[in-house]
């Protein structure tokens, strides 16, 4: 069955700081697609980026990157030069029979 | 307006009242869910619809009864609710219901429901 584990509960760290978010992924299928999402305080969920498994290239955006890792079965989200307004809680997500499955989240706190 | 909005955002009610969650989506999609976002709980997919019609029910208890009119439109109407219903009520929508998973799912800013 498909599962998605993001091991980090919280993480803080001080403006400027790198940080790196984890996630690990199981599942059966042979192709398939991973999300991040970020949902700041207010709660709505906000779209970051959806992989296809056959994409192993690293993507980045703007002060975003992720490194997808299929031997690993990881896709790793990092922030370059955290910011205040990052704070959040972050899920990675992977589709599911008939569903999209999420993980608990890590909750990012950026501190000034 | 675009995206997908969510109406109220905050709601009390007492368990023996009767109310109703709204979601429009602004985006042209077929498909919308209704997922609830508890306290230290993974998220859960409550409903979905395709084209107005139910496609999954997770086992929600009948005090949940969701609606969708039409594809762009989707309620939840609350009865006679318990307090451990309290949570965040988040709608969704994408292009069309996951086939091969690669619908990317759009959310509202959420109701934040508090039963009392």
């Amino acid at each position: 069955a498909q599962k998605v584990t993001q091991a980090q509960t919280e993480i803080s760290v001080v403006e400027k700081e790198d940080v790196t978010l984890d996630c690990v992924y199981e599942t059966r299928d042979t192709t398939y697609y991973l999300f991040w999402y970020k949902q700041p305080p207010s709660g709505e969920l906000v779209f970051l980026i959806r992989r296809n498994s056959f994409d192993e290239q690293n993507e980045i955006s703007g002060r975003y990157s992720w490194n997808f890792q299929k031997s690993t079965s990881s896709f790793n989200f990092t922030i370059t030069a955290s910011q205040v307004v990052d704070s959040a809680v972050y899920f990675c997500a992977l589709p599911g029979t008939d569903k999209l499955i999420f993980g608990t989240g890590t909750r990012l706190q950026v501190f000034p | 307006e675009t995206g997908v909005t969510q109406t109220p955002r905050h709601l009390v009610m007492g368990m023996t009242n009767k109310k109703s969650l709204k979601c429009e989506q602004h985006l042209g999609h077929n498909a919308m869910y209704w997922y609830k976002q508890s306290a230290k709980k993974p998220l859960e997919l409550m409903f979905v619809y395709s084209l107005e019609e139910r496609v999954e029910n997770n086992s929600v208890p009948s005090r949940f009864s969701p609606e969708c009119p039409n594809s762009s439109h989707l309620f939840l109407h609350l009865h006679t609710l318990q307090p451990e219903d309290s949570a965040l009520y988040l709608c969704a929508s994408s292009q069309d219901v996951w086939g091969q998973g690669e619908e990317t799912q759009y959310f509202g800013p959420g109701t934040r429901l508090l039963v009392l």
